[in-house]
């Protein structure tokens, strides 16, 4: 069955870097686009940013934009997202996401279980 | 990309249905037939419930359907469980080519 696992989330000022990681399994990883989509404490869904199943392609929120960059090893079947010049913010759960290839539009058929980013001094 | 306007609460009893809206604009949800909705449980990851307004993945309850018209999406549950008590959130693709979310609806089960 299909299952994505994220990792690499913890405590960082403000300032700092961290890139967070999504194993996948289940499903052959190159074939499905992906996703990072995010939510703060108490709040709702953020979509973060788009990456093509040939990993050419990406699109960021403007949040995020030329702070957070996706990249994807079709070989290791691994989701990467660095982050840098983190901001208070960012602090949110970060969900790695699979793209629906039943349908266009960008739905997400599966998720991970989240990884929890703090950014604080 | 300002978020989808969702109502921030619904409610209804065991059996009976409800709606939950998701109101965007010309640029997003007026402007495809790519409206997605997701359901989620305190402390869980979100479900896909309906993709392309109106379409359910394999092993979604047909008690869950979609609609739309012009820039306004609804997600109906009908014949409420308690099950079904969780937060509701409505997405779209849009012409910039981003995905927004709605500000999700937390709906209660009496």
């Amino acid at each position: 069955q299909v299952h994505l696992v994220e990792s690499g989330g913890g405590v960082v000022q403000p300032g700092r870097s961290l890139r967070l990681s999504c194993a996948a399994s289940g499903f052959t990883f190159s074939s499905y686009a992906m996703y990072w989509v995010r939510q703060a404490p108490g709040k709702g869904l953020e979509w973060v940013t788009f990456i093509s199943n040939d990993r050419s392609t990406k699109y960021y929120a403007d949040s995020v934009k030329g702070r957070f960059t996706i990249s994807g090893d079709n070989s290791k079947n691994t989701l990467y997202l660095q982050m840098n010049s983190l901001r208070v913010e960012d602090t949110a759960v970060y969900y790695c996401g699979r793209d629906s290839a039943s349908g266009s539009g960008w739905p997400i058929d599966y998720w991970g279980q989240g990884t929890l980013v703090t950014v604080s001094s | 990309q300002s978020a989808l306007t969702q109502p921030a609460s619904v409610s209804g009893s065991p059996g009976q249905s409800i709606t939950i809206s998701c109101t965007g604009t010309s640029s997003d949800v007026g402007g495809y037939h790519y409206v997605s909705w997701y359901q989620q449980h305190p402390g869980k990851a979100p479900k896909l419930l309906i993709y392309e307004v109106s379409n359910r993945p394999s092993g979604v309850s047909n008690r869950f359907s979609g609609s739309k018209s012009g820039n306004t999406a609804s997600l109906t549950i009908s014949g409420l469980l308690a099950e079904d008590e969780a937060d509701y959130y409505c997405s779209s693709y849009t012409s910039s080519i981003t995905l927004v979310f709605g500000g999700g609806t937390k709906l209660t089960v009496l």
